[in-house]
């Protein structure tokens, strides 16, 4: 089966910059999803097709896939984005995953 | 607005089966597929399987094949999935969500709390 490959924990402080990888075997070949959550709520879509922003997600947001590697970009963080990112890659069942997950600490 | 309400909290013993359902609105029901992924305590997200209501296709994780029933009812705008040969391992937080064409889930339904004891 597919793997993705997140690390645990990333910490920025205010305003800083913020990046989330997402590790996979040709990831750049696959259409990559990105999701955010917070305790106690359901996940939320802030990026989909590697760099496409939902409508309501701020364009402090982006996205990037290339080769093995997909990427998860917060610009200026602030506070509210404190919370778990999960990569996701959609194709068959044999590869339809998510990635164990990015706690963003703000510091 | 698009909404996705699922049924409530639910407790099984080992070996029951659990079914939730998901109530959509908003949207054009059959345009979407429905997924379902799950969440164990403290855990991430785990992709369980996805329904075409469209043409009532599915596909599922491995590991749930054999296991997982998923259907859609366009009478009632209602997606359901059922697990059978419920294990204490199973006890997690269930999502529903609506995709779009190529897998991304937009909006999610609040979440239902399977517990598996005996």
């Amino acid at each position: 089966s597919y793997v993705l490959s997140q690390p645990p924990s990333v910490s920025v402080a205010p305003g800083k910059t913020a990046r989330i990888t997402c590790g996979g075997n040709n990831i750049g070949t696959k259409s990559v999803h990105w999701y955010q959550q917070k305790p106690g709520q359901a996940p939320v879509l802030v990026i989909h097709y590697d760099s496409d922003r939902p409508s309501g997600i701020p364009e402090r947001f982006s996205g990037s896939n290339s080769g093995n590697t997909a990427t998860l970009t917060i610009s200026r963080v602030e506070a509210r984005d404190e919370a778990d990112y999960y990569c996701q890659v959609w194709g068959t069942s044999s590869y339809q995953v998510f990635g164990g997950g990015t706690k963003l600490t703000v510091l | 607005q698009v909404h996705l309400v699922q049924s409530g909290a639910d407790m099984k013993k080992p070996g029951a089966s659990v079914k939730v359902s998901c109530k959509t609105s908003g949207y054009s029901f059959a345009s979407f597929g429905v997924s379902w992924v799950r969440q164990a305590p403290g855990q991430g997200l785990e992709w369980m399987g996805w329904i075409s209501v469209y043409n009532g296709n599915t596909d599922s994780a491995q590991k749930f094949q054999g296991r997982i029933t998923m259907t859609a009812d366009t009478s009632t705008t209602t997606a359901s999935m059922e697990l059978r040969s419920l294990r204490s391992d199973d006890t997690a937080i269930y999502y529903c969500g609506r995709v779009m064409v190529g897998g991304a889930t937009d909006y999610w339904g609040q979440g239902t709390l399977v517990t598996v004891s005996s």
